[in-house]
């Protein structure tokens, strides 16, 4: 089975600083990879994907992720945080053969001024 | 497109009643799940289904029944609710993986307490 292990249940940056939110996977092959986020009180938004070709994954708010084989991670980065950033980031994988999603713990940003 | 609805938004049930929680979609999705989150557990599966009349369980089935008519609608419902199910409750449908439109686009979530 899959499973998806993000690391820090809470992460704190300032404004203008980089974002780093770590997500390892274990999968015997590589799956389908995705980052969602969640803001206060509403569902959940595609940030971005990853299924095959290219290794590094833009995404929608400036955000980008990088799949690493090697590493089994798919780390969400982006390089100035704004304070409109601040919410819950899932990273989640999926079977390139089926459809349920897997999900991370979660991680909490705070962005500070 | 209004996307993936949810009704209600929220809903206080007493230990033992019974309820549904509503999902629909109108993108003519093949797949929709529902899953559950909980603090610091991330969300987990509950029922899914590939469509029409067809549904299978998912990581945490117990104490939940789903069905599938149509493709728009599938709903969820709690047959006798316990405080464990206490949690907020979101329904995603997609494109089938076949398709290459693979995205799960997810509804405004319905939270739930049992007392």
């Amino acid at each position: 089975a899959q499973s998806v292990t993000q690391l820090g249940s809470h992460v704190s940056v300032s404004e203008g600083a980089l974002v780093l939110l770590r997500c390892n996977y274990s999968s015997s092959v590589p799956p389908y990879l995705f980052w969602y986020v969640q803001y206060p009180n509403q569902g959940l938004q595609l940030l971005l994907k990853y299924t095959t070709g290219a290794t590094l994954v833009k995404g929608i708010n400036g955000f980008e992720a990088e799949f690493k084989k090697s590493e089994t991670s798919f780390h969400l980065t982006k390089p100035s945080a704004h304070m409109s950033d601040a919410a819950e980031y899932f990273c989640a994988v999926s079977p390139n053969s089926g459809y349920a999603l897997n999900f991370g713990k979660g991680t909490s940003l705070l962005v500070t001024p | 497109n209004a996307g993936v609805t949810q009704t209600p938004k929220f809903q206080v049930l007493k230990t033992g009643q019974s309820m549904t929680l509503q999902c629909a979609q109108d993108m003519n999705h093949e797949y929709m799940s529902w899953y559950r989150q909980d603090p610091g557990m991330g969300l987990r599966l509950i029922h899914y289904s590939v469509g029409a009349g067809i549904t299978d369980q998912g990581e945490v089935p117990n104490g939940y029944n789903v069905s599938r008519s149509t493709t728009e609608d599938f709903p969820l419902r709690l047959l006798s609710a316990a405080p464990s199910q206490t949690s907020v409750y979101f329904c995603a449908s997609s494109y089938s993986r076949a398709s290459g439109q693979e995205t799960q686009y997810f509804g405004p979530g319905t939270r739930l307490l049992v007392l």
